[in-house]
């Protein structure tokens, strides 16, 4: 069974401060993606990283796919109350026709003004 | 337009009840997905529908019935529920099921089984 275990599972910190989110596994993927959910809404995808060691940055989110593609990390410099949520990674795999994401476990952020 | 669109919002039904949830999207999107989500969990995969045809089916009991009735319409037909059935059910699409498979989902319907 493929696995993607994110930490920390909760995180609450103030408003201005940084946060790191990590995403990990034994299996190698294809494609990574994060999202974003706000309590009674559907998750709400913030990027997708395909290539080993890509970087990609999203105003003061900052993405990142480990170089063997089996981890990811998340990076929030300066939180805002607006960034509370509920955030998944998302593990895909090519080869077949119909290719399932792996969801990771989640962390579930407050940020406090 | 490029949302997906999910209802109704919330939904409370008796167990010998028989409800549908709908799903829609304009995106040209050939494959769409139904998953469930408890509280603060992960969502949980139940059904994938590519080009209109049910191509995954995670074991999801029989009381959940998927149809697909064109390529922008996903609904889930619900009967003789459980009340550990409630949850959020969420729709999601992507352009293509295979390949990097970004999906985008709608804002889920809330349900309570009593």
């Amino acid at each position: 069974t493929q696995l993607l275990e994110q930490s920390p599972q909760f995180l609450s910190i103030q408003e201005g401060e940084n946060l790191t989110v990590y995403c990990n596994s034994s299996s190698v993927f294809s494609s990574l993606q994060w999202y974003r959910q706000e309590p009674g809404e559907g998750p709400v995808l913030l990027v997708t990283v395909v290539t080993g060691g890509e970087v990609k940055k999203l105003k003061r989110l900052t993405f990142q796919f480990g170089d063997a593609r089996k981890d990811s990390s998340l990076h929030i410099t300066a939180a805002q109350p607006g960034d509370t949520g509920l955030y998944l990674c998302a593990g895909g795999q090519y080869g077949g026709a119909t290719n399932k994401l792996i969801f990771g476990t989640g962390t579930l952020l407050a940020v406090q003004p | 337009d490029t949302e997906v669109t999910q209802t109704p919002k919330h939904l409370v039904m008796g167990m010998t009840n028989k409800k549908s949830l709908k799903c829609e999207q304009h995106m040209g999107h050939r494959a769409m997905y139904w998953y469930k989500q408890k509280a603060k969990k992960p969502p949980e995969l139940m059904f994938v529908y590519s080009y209109e045809k049910l191509s995954i089916n995670e074991s999801v009991p029989s009381r959940f019935s998927p149809e697909c009735p064109n390529s922008s319409l996903l609904n889930l037909h619900l009967h003789a529920l459980q009340p550990e059935d409630s949850a959020l059910y969420l729709c999601a699409s992507s352009q293509r099921a295979g390949g990097v498979n970004e999906q985008f989902f709608g804002p889920g319907t809330r349900l309570t089984v009593l």
